[in-house]
């Protein structure tokens, strides 16, 4: 099946600094998806991508759905400790059985104040 | 509150009991998506619901699961003889079309088998 591979797997930075993180497979995806993760909460969406080459901005997040629909990156300008969870990525696939989403493991961001 | 909902938020089974996790869909949402999320890793896709209906279960173990959306009432996933490998975050989502790209999650159950 599908396999997303996310990087880094972890983060450490200071607050106010940038921080960019992606995500790549080998299969074509027509949807990447955007998740932050609070622990003991549900994977709340930040940003959706449906076109090869969009970028989308929302807030201080910007992503970006790679022209060969195999990568798309997710970056946070000017972190803030809120920022600290756990992003992942998503791909979905429309076919008959759309909505079934594909995730990468996970990006933990820690935020030093 | 209009989210989904989950419960129980944590479930204690021993081995061999059975575990019963329900998932309400948001409202007017006709469409259920439930994954498995192991520590430190992404969300499996395991199962997806309409109602009375399994539209893609192609995610879930072949023996011991099984899930249903019916009618009236919430959502259920269903393990039987839980074994310690069952232990994990469950998440349920939902969305108001069969296009799913807008999924909303719930809160999640955390099951452990002792």
């Amino acid at each position: 099946g599908q396999q997303l591979n996310q990087s880094p797997q972890s983060m450490f930075i200071q607050e106010g600094e940038d921080v960019s993180m992606n995500c790549t497979s080998s299969s074509i995806f027509n949807t990447w998806l955007w998740y932050k993760q609070d622990p003991g909460e549900g994977p709340v969406l930040l940003i959706a991508l449906y076109k090869a080459g969009e970028l989308t901005s929302n807030g201080r997040l910007t992503a970006q759905f790679g022209i060969t629909r195999k990568d798309s990156f997710l970056n946070i300008s000017a972190s803030i400790p809120s920022d600290v969870g756990i992003y992942f990525c998503a791909g979905q696939i429309k076919n008959t059985n759309a909505g079934k989403s594909t995730f990468g493991d996970g990006t933990t961001l820690t935020v030093k104040p | 509150n209009a989210g989904v909902m989950q419960n129980p938020r944590h479930l204690v089974r021993r081995r061999g009991q059975e575990a019963r996790l329900r998932c309400s869909p948001m409202k007017g949402h006709s469409h259920v998506y439930w994954y498995r999320q192991l520590p430190e890793e992404g969300l499996k896709f395991m199962v997806y619901l309409q109602k009375e209906n399994i539209i893609d279960e192609s995610g879930m173990p072949k023996e011991r699961f099984s899930a249903e959306f019916p009618k009236e009432g919430p959502s259920i996933l269903r393990i039987q003889q839980v074994v310690r490998g069952d232990s994990a975050a469950y998440f349920c989502a939902s969305s108001p079309d069969h296009f799913g790209e807008t999924q909303y999650f719930g809160p999640g159950t955390r099951l452990l088998v002792l």
